[in-house]
């Protein structure tokens, strides 16, 4: 299995600050990694695909960027709906696997 | 607007089968351009993603629960569902049904996630 790997665990932030979340794969995955952002009580939701590419609806403050190993989502404004843990998840190949976690707080 | 809605059993009893349905709505589980699937996340914990099937009954399923689950596609109601036998407390989770984008690459539709406890 690729293992993936979040840095930091945890980040505290304020509104209007630049958040930078690191995900590292175990090996190479191309561009083939997802970001999501859940908050308490509620499923995940996408953010990135493709590494990259924005989903529908998601607003333009998130970015995402890296390709083989080493990735990051970046926040360019923390809002205060932003604060939620984020996932990153690779999409290479089987099993799909998740990163631990990055939780954006106050 | 799709819409992914689970159903199933709150609690089971340890040894027992894990029974969850997905329901589809405002969208076809027969599409060619997606995959379905289930995650699951125990209390407190990461993400887990359990296995995905394809209308046409291909299936992919995690190494680590692959001997115990089984997903089955109803295209004529419109669903999928998730069946994990011999569960064990390990096996207490929210799980989510999900659609899978992006070649099956990515889980661009949720449902709000069902909270299934293994206990006697």
């Amino acid at each position: 299995d690729i293992q993936m790997t979040q840095s930091p665990s945890s980040v505290s932030a304020s509104v209007g600050d630049r958040v930078t979340i690191t995900c590292r794969a175990s090996q190479g995955i191309s561009s083939w990694l997802a970001w999501y952002q859940q908050k308490p009580g509620k499923a995940p939701k996408l953010l990135i695909y493709a590494a990259s590419s924005l989903q529908s609806g998601v607003p333009s403050r998130f970015t995402g960027s890296g390709s083989g190993t080493d990735f990051t989502l970046t926040i360019s404004s923390l809002q205060p709906e932003d604060f939620a843990t984020y996932y990153c998840q690779q999409a290479n190949s089987f099993p799909r696997t998740f990163g631990q976690g990055t939780k954006v707080e106050i | 607007q799709l819409q992914l809605q689970e159903s199933g059993p709150g609690l089971v009893k340890p040894s027992e089968t894990l029974s969850l349905t997905c329901t589809v709505s405002g969208g076809s589980v027969s599409s060619t351009n997606y995959y379905w699937g289930w995650i699951r996340q125990p209390p407190g914990k990461g993400l887990e993603w359990i296995g995905s099937i394809y209308y046409s009954g291909s299936t992919n399923y995690n190494p680590s629960l692959k001997s115990r689950v089984t997903i089955p596609v109803d295209t004529s109601k419109n669903q999928f569902s998730l069946k994990l036998r011999s569960v064990t407390a390990a096996d207490t989770a929210v799980y989510f049904c999900v659609r899978q984008g992006d070649g099956g690459r990515s889980f661009d539709y949720w449902g709000q996630g069902a909270l299934v406890t293994v206990s006697s």
